[in-house]
């Protein structure tokens, strides 16, 4: 059975700083990994994919996977109020073809001003 | 751009009743799916649909439920016999592969149907 573990949190960081999302997975041949934002009551949005080794950055949004430690993070640059949220890390698995995601339970972040 | 849309936004049944959920996909897309999200846990994978035929279902997926694409745009959960513990947030995504391993896999979510079960 696939697992995907976040830090719960919650995570409060001040306006500006740098918020940083970690994630774990349990299957060594897993291939693909999201970042999905959910506001309370809404629908999960994807923020970022990555597949490779290393890191991949988007605006102020950078995220790195490590396939030997099984680990893949978040990091929010100049995190703003809007980015309150909480962030759901997934991995995906399927059986050939299918790639449901599986995911964390989340991580709730609170950017003060 | 493109987006997956639902319908209804809010379902209230009772208890026992069936109950149909709409989802419309994003038109090129090939590959369905129907998630769950009980209030405070995490988002669930209950089945995926491809070429017509369910791919792969979880142990949530029992009897009870269905899915079906009735015509080109349409692609729907069905609940025959609604349970107290079936109350949660019913979201619908598509995307345009799976397993490719690229940006093509990404899965884009609708904004959900909450179902009340009473």
């Amino acid at each position: 059975q696939k697992e995907v573990e976040q830090n719960s949190g919650p995570l409060s960081v001040p306006e500006g700083a740098i918020a940083s999302l970690n994630c774990t997975y349990s299957d060594r041949v897993s291939q693909s990994f999201f970042w999905y934002r959910q506001y309370s009551g809404k629908s999960p949005e994807l923020i970022m994919s990555i597949y490779s080794n290393g890191d991949k950055e988007d605006g102020r949004f950078t995220a790195q996977l490590n396939k030997a430690s099984q680990y893949v993070s978040l990091l929010i640059r100049d995190s703003q109020p809007s980015d309150s949220a909480t962030y759901l890390c997934a991995d995906s698995a399927g059986q050939g073809g299918s790639e449901k995601l599986v995911f964390g339970k989340g991580t709730k972040l609170t950017v003060n001003p | 751009e493109p987006e997956v849309t639902q319908t209804p936004s809010h379902q209230v049944t009772q208890m026992g009743q069936e109950v149909i959920l709409r989802c419309v996909p994003i038109s090129n897309h090939l590959y369905f799916y129907w998630y769950r999200q009980i209030l405070g846990q995490k988002v669930e994978f209950l089945v995926s649909f491809y070429n017509n035929e369910i791919s792969e279902k979880s142990e949530i997926f029992d009897d009870q439920f269905s899915v079906e694409r009735p015509d080109g745009s349409n692609f729907t959960l069905k609940i025959r016999s609604t349970k107290l513990e079936d109350s949660a947030m019913y979201f619908c995504a598509s995307s345009f592969l799976a397993g490719a391993y690229t940006s093509t896999d990404t899965q884009y979510f609708g904004p959900g149907t909450r179902l009340t079960v009473l």
